[in-house]
C-alpha cells in the first residue's frame, strides 16, 4: 500500500481565511484525489488532482472555492479558500498506486474546524 | 447517478456475535466495491472485490461481491471491542470522465460492546 501523509492533521480557522493542505505520497501513484467527510457524513469526493493540469472538480464543487495543485506525480494540495463554518469537515487525500488494480488509500486527514 | 447504499446504518452487539453488514450498489461502469474500515479519520482498506462470487478473507473478517445481484456483503465473525467502527463501502468507476472514483456509502456505525 502506498503510505500517504497530510499536513496539517488540524487546524482551527477564522470565518473569510483561506487554508492549504498537503498531501505527499511515499512513491509515485497515478491517481490522487480529494474528499471531505462532513460531521456524521460519508465521504463525498470534490475534484481529481491531475498531475501538470487542472483538476477535475465534481457537481457542487468549483475552482475558485477548493483551487487543487499537482506539481508532480507524489504532491498534491487543496486549499480551501473564504472559509465559512460550513466548511467544517475533515479533508482527506487519497491515492492510487501505479500498476495497482484501483485500490485506494487514504491519508490520515486534516479536521478543519471555521470559527 | 451513481448509488451505493448500506444496511444498516447502525448495528449495536456484543462480544462474540457475528454480524453482517450489506452495500448494495447501482453504478455505470461498473469495476470493483471496496471496504474500508474507519475508527478516526482515515478509512483504513479491507478489501476489494471484482470478481462475482468468490470470498475475501482477512482473519474473522470476510467478505462476497454478487455481481448479479449488485450487493456485496461484509461478515465479521466473534465481534471484539476493537471492531467498533464505521465500515464504508465504495464502487470504483471504470469508465470516461469517472475513471477510478470512488462512489461511498453512507457507512454502518458498528458498536462492539464487551
Amino acid at each position: 500500500s502506498a503510505v500517504i501523509s497530510q499536513k496539517p492533521s488540524r487546524d482551527i480557522c477564522q470565518r473569510g481565511t483561506s487554508l492549504t493542505i498537503q498531501c505527499q505520497v511515499d512513491s509515485q501513484v497515478t491517481m490522487m484525489f480529494w474528499y471531505r467527510q462532513q460531521p456524521g457524513q460519508s465521504l463525498t469526493l470534490i475534484a481529481t488532482a491531475n498531475q501538470g493540469s487542472e483538476a477535475t472538480y465534481e457537481s457542487g464543487f468549483v475552482i475558485d472555492k477548493f483551487p487543487i495543485s499537482r506539481p508532480n506525480l507524489t504532491f498534491s494540495t487543496l486549499t480551501v479558500s473564504n472559509m465559512s463554518p460550513e466548511d467544517s469537515s475533515i479533508y482527506l487525500c487519497s491515492a492510487t498506486r501505479t500498476g495497482s488494480s484501483y485500490e485506494q488509500y487514504f491519508g490520515p486527514g486534516t479536521r478543519l474546524t471555521v470559527t | 447517478e451513481d448509488k451505493v447504499v448500506q444496511s444498516p446504518l447502525s448495528l449495536v452487539v456484543h462480544e462474540g456475535d457475528t454480524v453482517t453488514l450489506n452495500c448494495s450498489y447501482e453504478v455505470t461502469n461498473f469495476r470493483s466495491l471496496l471496504w474500508y474500515k474507519q475508527e478516526k479519520k482515515a478509512p483504513t482498506f479491507l478489501f476489494m472485490l471484482t470478481s462475482s462470487g468468490i470470498e475475501k478473507k482477512s482473519g474473522r473478517l470476510s467478505s462476497i461481491l454478487d455481481k448479479k445481484e449488485l450487493f456485496s456483503i461484509l461478515n465479521i465473525t466473534a465481534t471484539q471491542t476493537g471492531d467498533s467502527a464505521i465500515y464504508l463501502c465504495a464502487s470504483i468507476n471504470a469508465g470516461g470522465t469517472s475513471y477510478g472514483k470512488l462512489t461511498f456509502g453512507q457507512g454502518t456505525i458498528l458498536t462492539v460492546h464487551p
